[in-house]
């Protein structure tokens, strides 16, 4: 079973570039690295998920080293909404057990 | 696209009463649904997991008798707190999954307060 480790909390300004790094030592092959975004009392909401090397979407880029062993959100010129707990998820079909971090709290200051 | 549904978004009712959250995926089937328990300020917790038709997979802990999840189709999982109690308050999130390399995708949450 994976498990994750993320920093608490991160501090930013609006227009940075913000990386937020998921350590997953014990992934297992067929493991998937997803991240989420959480607003208080909101649902988490998908932001990108990837296999191996680098994956970009319309709102983020995630790398992944070859060693899969972690991962990198990033998160291109922030804003104030972009304000909130940030999930690194690793798990697979077969594997039920879905193992949550705590989260990176992100701040985001004008 | 991926839009998930979950009802209500807050409830309140006396202890030693049931409550049922549904949980509906719009626009897609979804061939496993997740139910989570969230505390204050923590991470998601994992109660079950459940397939359409199968009866759920709980978490170790997780009372099955106390939280009846149904998933009798690929759009629609409950979840029903028997007998709810003040300590079974917490905000409640399903997910829905349409196969097994697709990420789950969220309701909004239930905050169930049981007085």
């Amino acid at each position: 079973l994976a498990k994750t480790t993320q920093p608490i909390s991160m501090d930013s300004y609006e227009g940075q570039e913000v990386n937020i790094t998921c350590s997953h030592n014990n992934i297992a092959t067929n493991d998937y690295i997803t991240w989420y975004q959480q607003f208080p009392s909101q649902g988490p909401r998908f932001i990108i998920q990837g296999y191996k090397t680098k994956v970009t979407n319309e709102v983020a880029s995630l790398f992944i080293p070859a060693d899969r062993k972690s991962s990198t959100l990033s998160l291109p010129r922030v804003s104030l909404s972009d304000t909130a707990v940030y999930y690194c998820l690793v798990g697979a079909d077969s594997n039920y057990q879905l193992i949550w971090g705590a989260g990176t709290k992100l701040i985001i200051k004008p | 696209g991926a839009v998930v549904s979950q009802h209500p978004s807050w409830v309140i009712c006396k202890s030693g009463t049931s409550v049922k959250i549904e949980c509906r995926s719009l626009d897609f089937q979804a061939t496993t649904m997740f139910w989570y328990r969230q505390f204050p300020k923590q991470s998601l917790m994992l109660m079950a997991t459940s397939n359409e038709g199968s009866k759920a997979t709980y978490e170790q802990g997780v009372e099955k008798d106390k939280f009846l999840i149904n998933h009798a189709s690929l759009t629609l999982s409950t979840l029903t707190v028997t007998s709810a109690h003040p300590e079974d308050s917490s905000f409640y999130i399903c997910s829905a999954r349409a196969q097994g390399d697709q990420p789950q995708h969220f309701g909004d949450g239930t905050r169930l307060s049981i007085l």
